[in-house]
């Protein structure tokens, strides 16, 4: 069946490091894959998206890397901050539909 | 402005009551949908309107019963709550177009079933 899910479900890093936050999704059908970035208290904000006919989208100090051969898909966060501790997550969709399918998050730890 | 707006923002409830939950969007967005949040912050989606049809219906249990008066307010009454029906309820809305689909999400509201 359809799912989204992620290797790991906590991340720590040191301010200033680099982060990767990593997803796998089982659904060939997918051709739009977001991510999402949820801050303690708040709903869910997009961050960046990405279409399947490309494999790296850069934005600001973030860049989604995807792999439609083995499915995966990757959040690099450049200079991690303070600020980015949350929880985010992986979605896929396909285009043309309603029907977001959202991972289970991996949470964020920022360490000062 | 808030661009999608749910109240209450916290509920808490006996076993049993009937509550609802309101939602508006202000975006012009054609597309709005109920999503549960549960402990282990998972995030699923229950309802999708689109135009004040419904779209999407995820085997959600007909205790719950969306309303969408116009296409800017998706409204959710639950009947008969249980505790499982706790959780945090993100009401949330988008604009479909060819090259993807943005969801933008609401504070969310969190109900407690006692």
């Amino acid at each position: 069946g359809e799912s989204v899910g992620l290797h790991l479900p906590t991340l720590s890093v040191q301010e200033g490091d680099n982060s990767i936050i990593n997803c796998a999704y089982s659904n060939s059908a997918s051709d739009y894959f977001i991510w999402y970035k949820q801050e303690s208290g708040k709903g869910p904000q997009f961050i960046i998206d990405i279409r399947s006919n490309m494999d790296k989208r850069q934005g600001q100090r973030v860049t989604v890397l995807l792999n439609k051969t083995v499915k995966h898909l990757s959040l690099q966060i450049a200079a991690t901050q303070p600020g980015d501790s949350a929880v985010y997550f992986c979605a896929e969709a396909d285009t043309g539909g309603f029907k977001t399918i959202f991972g289970a998050g991996t949470r964020l730890f920022v360490k000062a | 402005d808030t661009a999608v707006s749910q109240t209450p923002k916290y509920l808490v409830t006996q076993m049993g009551n009937d509550k609802s939950i309101k939602c508006e969007q202000n975006l012009g967005h054609d597309t709005m949908y109920w999503y549960k949040q549960d402990s282990k912050k998972f995030l699923k989606i229950m309802f999708s309107y689109n135009n004040k049809e419904l779209i999407i219906n995820e085997t959600v249990p007909n205790r719950f019963s969306p309303k969408s008066p116009d296409k800017a307010h998706l409204n959710l009454h639950i009947n008969s709550l249980e505790l499982g029906d706790s959780a945090v309820y993100f009401c949330a809305s988008s604009q479909l177009r060819g090259a993807g689909n943005t969801i933008y999400f609401g504070e969310g509201s969190w109900l407690t079933v006692v």
